[in-house]
């Protein structure tokens, strides 16, 4: 159970396109949604914080007019990454969670964006 | 606010040796602790977690931690090292409390490798 399907894995495009990633729960109702960047070898930095029906919320540094993220239903979020740049390569993960904090949170496989 | 200090951004054990990722944490409140395991190019996988019940914590894959407020420790365990867990290892925390970002602060992560 708890599966978390992200998708798609694997993202090539050109500067100045805008790329949409999709994270959806497939067996539980996410109340939040959590987006994630790694750079290669490095952690996982929260970007930002998302409930069903309400604006996300970005973490300092994060622009949310650059990532643009949209909770609508309690299976599916999206963060599309807007007019992209190289600098803006990296790997995304999404993680879903059901409850409060003292719930884990369960993670998709991420997306590998590479900007050209 | 709450920070993970991860001792050893890598660590070698043979096989069938007894694992140890060390995992120090900060925070202002009790905390909710966490350890997953990453695979190359995936997301992350709960091994094991702590919220405030029994502070040894048995977890998937033969891993335990045991939570030491005195020593605001959560240090990951396995008696013995198979092949299959080489991969890296984030442990991670979350408030029970108050306000401060939702989702979960990372340490840097512990590259474990395993000796045949």
């Amino acid at each position: 159970g708890a599966v978390v399907s992200q998708h798609p894995s694997w993202v090539i495009c050109k500067s100045g396109t805008s790329v949409k990633i999709e994270c959806r729960s497939l067996d539980f109702q996410a109340t939040t949604m959590f987006w994630y960047r790694q750079f290669p070898k490095q952690s996982l930095m929260l970007m930002a914080t998302s409930n069903e029906g309400s604006k996300a919320t970005y973490e300092q540094g994060v622009e949310k007019d650059k990532f643009l993220i949209n909770h609508a239903s309690l299976t599916l979020s999206t963060l599309t990454v807007t007019s992209a740049h190289p600098e803006d390569s990296s790997f995304y993960i999404c993680s879903a969670r059901s409850g409060q904090r003292n719930q884990p949170q369960h993670f998709g496989d991420g997306t590998r964006l590479s900007i050209l | 606010a709450q920070s993970v200090t991860q001792l050893g951004s890598h660590v070698s054990v043979s096989e069938g040796a007894l694992v140890l990722l060390r995992c120090n944490y900060s925070s202002s409140v009790p905390p909710y602790l966490f350890w997953y395991v990453q695979y190359p190019n995936q997301g992350l996988q709960l091994l094991l977690k702590y919220t405030s019940a029994a502070t040894l914590v048995k977890g998937i894959n033969g891993f335990e931690a045991e939570f030491k407020k005195s020593e605001t420790s959560f240090h990951l365990t396995k008696p013995s090292a198979h092949m299959s867990d080489a991969a890296e290892y984030f442990c991670a925390v979350t408030l029970n409390s108050g306000g401060g970002a939702d989702g979960l602060t990372f340490g840097k992560g512990t590259h474990l490798i395993i000796q045949p």
